[in-house]
């Protein structure tokens, strides 16, 4: 069965600090990895992956895949506290579908 | 473009009633998802349509649920009879299929309360 399982579930950090997300995949016929940020309302887009070792990076952001090892890291640098929020990941796994983890939640302290 | 758009909101019904939850995806997408998200199990995939047509229905619980998608610009959700333990958000989502991964885009979703 496809899954898609993030660590940690949920994160406390200052405002100021760096932050890792991890998410890994056991999956058949993998496609694309996607991650989402999830405020109060709908989940928005953020990065998606094809590529292995290709940093996707926007502002503070930053996104890399290992399709060898399968996984994807979510790096946010000076972390403020508009990026409290759940981090979801999800795989693609060779149609259209995704395949969503649990999130993390991640809140950052003022 | 408005995004997808979803309604209603916010429902509360009573334990055995009908409820329709609706979709209109993005204009010129072909796909859509209906997605269920809770506390305990975050977003489960319910269904997904492409063109049109129910691709996947693996997710949808049991019979109580069913989806439609009469066009390309409209969709729906139907729980009948709905049941406490439906209360959740329920997200639609669409994307454009184009032979190769895209990122799907979500509504802001119907938090239905069942008591």
């Amino acid at each position: 069965e496809d899954k898609v399982v993030q660590s940690p579930l949920s994160l406390v950090v200052h405002e100021g600090d760096t932050v890792t997300l991890n998410c890994s995949y056991e999956v058949t016929n993998f496609r694309s990895l996607l991650w989402y940020k999830q405020e109060k309302k709908a989940p928005t887009f953020l990065f998606m992956l094809t590529s292995s070792g290709i940093e996707k990076k926007s502002g503070r952001l930053s996104s890399i895949l290992d399709k060898k090892e399968l996984f994807s890291i979510l790096n946010i640098t000076a972390t403020q506290t508009g990026d409290s929020a759940v981090y979801l990941c999800a795989a693609n796994f060779g149609n259209e579908k995704l395949t969503f983890g649990t999130g993390t939640r991640l809140t950052i302290i003022p | 473009d408005a995004g997808v758009i979803q309604s209603p909101r916010h429902e509360v019904t009573e334990m055995g009633q009908e409820v329709t939850l609706r979709c209109k995806p993005i204009s010129g997408h072909n796909s859509l998802f209906w997605y269920r998200q809770t506390m305990m199990r975050g977003l489960e995939l319910l269904i997904y349509f492409n063109n049109n047509v129910p691709i996947d229905d693996s997710g949808m619980p049991e019979d109580r649920f069913s989806a439609k998608m009469p066009n390309a610009s409209f969709s729906t959700l139907k729980i009948q009879p709905s049941e406490p333990r439906d209360s959740a958000v329920y997200f639609c989502a669409s994307s454009y299929d184009r032979g190769r991964s895209t990122e799907a885009f979500f509504g802001q979703g119907t938090r239905l309360t069942v008591v």
